[in-house]
């Protein structure tokens, strides 16, 4: 599995946009990048994944880097239900592949 | 629908005594998974499923623990003897079939505290 760098903690400002990064420059050509997050005393739930373009869906968008060593999950305006912590998860493409989690990031929202 | 239900919520056992954690998959998905998460360690992967066939158990941490799925709809994860280091929460996730980037839907997870 490709290793993955995310800051331990990030903090935000409510109805304000956040950028949360995450390296992986190990990534192989076939995995694509998820992302879950943690809300408090709960269990992970998906947020949005992509392999090379920029994607967009209703909770984020995903900003990939062209060299694919890197992504940035985007929450465009934070609020106080988006404080959790955030996995970024490099994930083989095919049969039986795993989701395994790193250590994430936990993002903090001030009101 | 009712997504992954988990039970019990919370357990409460002594050291040696056997726990079994139950899991049923939202119905239709073909994969489920078990993690565990503690501080240290954070969510770990312990063992997956597709088509009830286990796939990797390679995270299971000793001949203690042992999952099953009988069926679709329904899964264990037992401890047998329990040991205070298992104190933990207990995911139990769900999805289509796993491998093709199919979304996992997690259970609200099982308390274990080992006395």
């Amino acid at each position: 599995d490709a290793k993955t760098t995310q800051p331990n903690s990030m903090e935000s400002n409510e109805e304000e946009p956040v950028h949360l990064p995450c390296n992986h420059s190990t990534i192989s050509g076939t995995d694509y990048i998820h992302w879950y997050r943690q809300l408090p005393s709960q269990g992970p739930e998906y947020v949005i994944h992509g392999l090379t373009s920029n994607v967009n869906n209703r909770m984020a968008s995903l900003a990939i880097a062209e060299d694919r060593k890197s992504s940035t999950l985007i929450l465009h305006r934070a609020t106080l239900r988006d404080a959790a912590v955030y996995y970024c998860i490099p994930r083989r493409t095919g049969a039986n592949s795993k989701l395994t989690f790193g250590k994430g990031i936990t993002l903090s929202v001030r009101p | 629908d009712a997504g992954v239900i988990q039970s019990p919520r919370h357990e409460v056992t002594e050291m040696g005594q056997e726990v079994t954690l139950r899991c049923k998959p939202i119905s239709g998905h073909n994969s489920l998974f078990w993690y565990r998460q503690t501080m240290m360690r954070g969510l770990e992967l312990l063992i997956y499923f597709n088509n009830n066939v286990p796939i990797d158990d390679s995270g299971m941490p000793e001949d203690r623990f042992s999952a099953k799925m009988p069926n679709a709809s329904f899964s264990t994860l037992k401890i047998q003897p329990s040991e205070p280091r298992d104190s933990a929460v207990y995911f139990c996730a769900s999805s289509l079939l796993a491998g093709f980037n199919e979304k996992l839907f997690f259970g609200s997870g099982t308390q274990l505290s080992v006395l």
